[in-house]
């Protein structure tokens, strides 16, 4: 079985400013671990990815993230938030026995404010 | 190079209903999944196609199902439908052996069931 847990259901952070959103998992086996950026009345756009290696990875928009195997964490950062990035973040998992079925979070709404 | 199409981008179906939605992966690309993602909640995965055949199946009814035509473009049908089943249906993309690559979605089809 797998799972993702978004904590938060909204961050709120000024333009500018850094921006962590958070997401923590549970696999069997190894994770294969993904963020996608979805707009209003748009699909999902893929961010980034984490699949061995590096724990900080670095994605689409200046966005990065880092993996934390011990904490089971995946965090969304952005060292300067811009107004544009203002969308919902979903954090999603599959593991590496598991096929092709994604795990997706609840998502987060991240809101950028001028 | 063309993206995931879906069509139609909106759909209203009574209950009892039958419905028909329809995608085009990627090109290159040879799998296809679908995903259902209800108001306020992440993606669900339903289930994927390979080589005109399902592969895995999420945790969905039999009214749920689907073909994949030798074009590698799919179809999603669902049966007897009922006012839960009203969501945005998400189709994915990807290429089989590389499970550890991110998969590439469509706009969605948005299915209103009244």
């Amino acid at each position: 079985a797998q799972s993702v847990a978004q904590p938060e259901d909204q961050v709120n952070v000024a333009e500018g400013n850094p921006l962590t959103v958070k997401c923590t998992y549970s696999v069997s086996g190894n994770p294969y671990l993904f963020w996608y950026v979805q707009y209003p009345n748009r699909g999902l756009q893929f961010l980034l990815k984490y699949i061995t290696g590096d724990n900080l990875v670095k994605g689409s928009y200046g966005f990065e993230a880092e993996f934390n195997k011990s904490q089971t964490s995946f965090h969304l950062k952005k060292p300067s938030a811009l107004v544009s990035d203002s969308a919902l973040y979903f954090c999603a998992v599959r593991a590496d026995n598991a096929g092709n079925m994604l795990t997706f979070g609840g998502g987060t709404r991240l809101m950028v404010k001028p | 190079d063309a993206g995931v199409t879906q069509s139609p981008t909106h759909l209203i179906k009574t209950r009892g209903q039958q419905v028909t939605l329809r995608c085009s992966p990627k090109s290159g690309h040879d799998t296809v999944s679908w995903y259902q993602q209800a108001l306020g909640q992440g993606p669900q995965f339903i289930f994927q196609y390979y080589e005109e055949e399902e592969r895995q199946r999420g945790n969905f009814p039999d009214r749920f199902s689907g073909h994949q035509f030798p074009n590698y473009s799919s179809e999603l049908n669902v049966n007897a439908l009922l006012l839960g089943d009203s969501a945005l249906y998400l189709c994915a993309s990807s290429l089989v052996g590389q499970e550890y690559n991110e998969q590439f979605f469509g706009p969605g089809t948005r299915l209103t069931v009244l």
